[in-house]
Order: structure tokens, then C-alpha cells, then sequence
């Protein structure tokens, strides 16, 4: 079955420090990966995708994830961390190969607390 | 970017009374649209897969007489709560896949509140 797992439910970074957000995934096929940033009482705003090609993505506001087949992690980085970047990320997944097209499983989220 | 805009941001109506939310993609043509709900805290749970000019899909468990989705053309869905209940309320989430690029836009969502 299909799953995409985000271990960590909350992140506390200090201001300036790098930042990871950890996120696995298990799908048969290739996997097109996703990471969205939710503010409070918003939609989900996309940051980066993984379809194909370079392994390292860059992404919105700075952020980055690398695609890691085997270890089927796609892990969200960023250098510097701002006090802005505080909300709720999810990691998500999709495949051409799932057997409902279309669809994209997404992790539970994982809070970002940067602390000034 | 690609835009995608859901209506209204936030509601409320009274218990038995029907409630429409309309999603539309603002500047591509988008033939899947999903309708997601989230309960405070918690991720996105899939209610359905709206496919224009077609039925919608939906999740098990997700009753269809009672959220009805509509994909009337290329650019708009449409959720119906029906005969809501304080149950129903919750945050509506919208998302269409763009034609190029396989990325999924999302609205910016919308608080229902049944009193």
C-alpha cells in the first residue's frame, strides 16, 4: 500500500540554524514527490516538487529536498532558518502507477517552530 | 504562478440547510479537481476525485448524497453540503492539477460552521 510517513510532528529550530523536515514515502512505481506549507487558517501553498532528473530540488523561499530512492526519503532543508518559516509542512506523494490515477496521499504534517 | 481560488473563505449555516463551496482554477484548465476536508491538527483526508464532465469519485466512507461535487466545466468544482449537520463543520480544502507539470494548486479554504 501506498504511504508517505513524516515521523517527526513537530520541529523546533533556532532562528538562522538549518532545518530538516523529514519525510519517507512507500509507493510502487516512480514517485512524484511534493512538500506544501499550510499557514494558520490557510490553504496549502506548494514549495517543490520531484518528478524527475536532479536528485537535489530547490524550491520556494529558499527551501530545498532531496530525492533519495534508496532510502525513499525526500527530506525538506533549508541553510537559514527565519522565524516566518514557522507552520505546518506536509510532504506528499503521487504515482503514475497507483492504481486510481490522480491521486496524492499526504503525510500527517509536521509543525515548524523557529524560535527567535 | 497558477492560482487556484475557493469561495466563500468562510460560512456559516444553520443545521438541515444546504451549503455550496465553488473551486476554480484561475488561469489553466484543470480536468481533476479534489476536494479534501481537515479536521483541526490533523492532515488532509481525500473526500473525492471530481472529473470534468463526469462523476465525481469518492473515498470510502465519504457519504455522496451528502457532499455532492459537480465538475462543470474545466475551470470550476462545486461541494454541496446537504442537509448539514454540526458535524459537518469543519475546514473544506479544494485542489486542481495542473496540465503541465503534474503539480496540484490548493484554495485557500473554507470554514464551515453549522449552528
Amino acid at each position: 500500500a501506498q504511504s508517505v510517513a513524516q515521523p517527526e510532528d513537530q520541529v523546533n529550530v533556532a532562528e538562522g540554524n538549518p532545518l530538516t523536515v523529514k519525510c519517507t514515502y512507500s509507493v510502487s512505481g516512480n514517485p512524484y514527490l511534493f512538500w506544501y506549507v499550510q499557514y494558520p487558517n490557510r490553504g496549502l501553498q506548494f514549495l517543490l516538487k520531484y518528478i524527475t532528473g536532479d536528485n537535489l530540488v530547490k524550491g520556494s523561499y529558499g527551501f530545498e529536498a532531496e530525492f533519495n530512492k534508496s532510502q525513499t526519503s525526500f527530506h525538506l532543508k533549508k541553510p537559514s532558518a527565519l522565524v516566518s518559516d514557522s507552520a505546518l509542512y506536509f510532504c506528499a506523494v503521487s504515482s503514475p502507477d497507483m492504481n486510481r490515477d490522480d491521486k496524492i496521499i499526504f503525510g500527517k504534517g509536521t509543525r515548524l517552530h523557529i524560535l527567535p | 504562478g497558477a492560482v487556484v481560488s475557493q469561495h466563500p473563505s468562510r460560512v456559516i449555516c444553520k443545521s438541515g440547510t444546504s451549503v455550496k463551496i465553488e473551486c476554480r482554477s484561475l488561469d489553466f484548465q484543470a480536468t481533476t479537481m479534489f476536494w479534501y476536508r481537515q479536521f483541526p491538527k490533523q492532515s488532509l483526508m481525500l473526500m473525492a476525485t471530481s472529473n470534468e464532465g463526469s462523476k465525481a469519485t469518492y473515498e470510502q466512507g465519504v457519504e455522496k448524497d451528502k457532499f455532492l461535487i459537480n465538475h462543470a466545466s474545466l475551470t470550476l468544482s462545486t461541494l454541496t453540503v446537504t442537509s448539514a449537520h454540526p458535524e459537518d463543520s469543519s475546514f473544506y480544502i479544494c485542489s486542481a492539477r495542473a496540465p503541465v507539470g503534474n503539480t496540484i494548486y490548493f484554495g485557500e479554504g473554507s470554514w464551515l460552521t453549522v449552528v
